[in-house]
């Protein structure tokens, strides 16, 4: 177990461009999560897959923002056309499918937008 | 609807001193708490949760809370803090398992 892995961890563009995520979870955790966290707030949710279904996805911040899981294993957090106002962390976290179990989370990619 | 309250944005306690970091829900159902910390450059890690059972909870490091329905909080404390305690804290709160609502987190600082 190597633990929630994210690439990159940095990432800078300009305004306008598209940018992709990936996230690779712990092998046997079949939910995935998707955060977004800024400057001095907490996490705030934007989407989870159960395998390979997104369950929940109307908290994605805009039609910019789409999230994939095609082969129920790692995933991808796509922005395009990037505004200054992405500029912040995406964190991934994975679960186990049972109850209320613990998050375990990745160390984040940190997006800049110039 | 659910939301945390973290009151106190950073909070400096002396080592060896009380360590209290305070949280407070509003949740419709009954709620699933959850404290994490996070270490600069670090993802976040559990330090424990409350789902059923006991509202006494022990979590890692020698923190715990309590749940308190009537006052719904969750208090996050420790005896006797260490340099390593030193990070952000987080409070969260879900009903479901799913989406999960953090607090804005609470820095705390160790004097030594």
């Amino acid at each position: 177990d190597t633990g929630v892995s994210q690439d990159p961890r940095h990432k800078i563009t300009k305004r306008g461009q598209n940018v992709t995520f990936r996230c690779d979870p712990i092998s046997e955790h079949n939910r995935l999560y998707w955060y977004r966290q800024t400057l001095g707030q907490g996490p705030e949710f934007l989407t989870y897959f159960q395998n390979e279904a997104q369950l929940e996805k109307s908290r994605l911040l805009s039609d910019r923002f789409s999230a994939e899981r095609p082969k129920g294993s790692f995933s991808t957090l796509e922005i395009q056309r990037t505004e200054q106002g992405d500029s912040a962390m995406y964190l991934c976290a994975s679960s186990q499918e049972k109850g209320f179990n613990e998050q375990f989370f990745g160390p984040g990619t940190r997006l800049t937008v110039l | 609807a659910q939301s945390v309250t973290q009151l106190g944005s950073h909070v400096s306690v002396s080592e060896g001193a009380l360590v209290l970091l305070r949280c407070n829900y509003s949740s419709s159902v009954p709620p699933y708490l959850f404290w994490y910390v996070q270490y600069p450059n670090q993802g976040l890690q559990l330090l424990l949760k409350y789902t059923t059972g006991a509202t006494l909870v022990k979590g890692i490091n020698g923190f715990e809370a309590e749940f308190k329905k009537s006052e719904t909080s969750f208090h996050l404390t420790k005896p006797s803090a260490h340099m390593s305690d030193a990070a952000e804290y987080f409070c969260a709160v879900t009903s479901t398992g799913n989406q999960f609502y953090f607090g804005t987190g609470t820095s705390l600082t160790v004097i030594p």
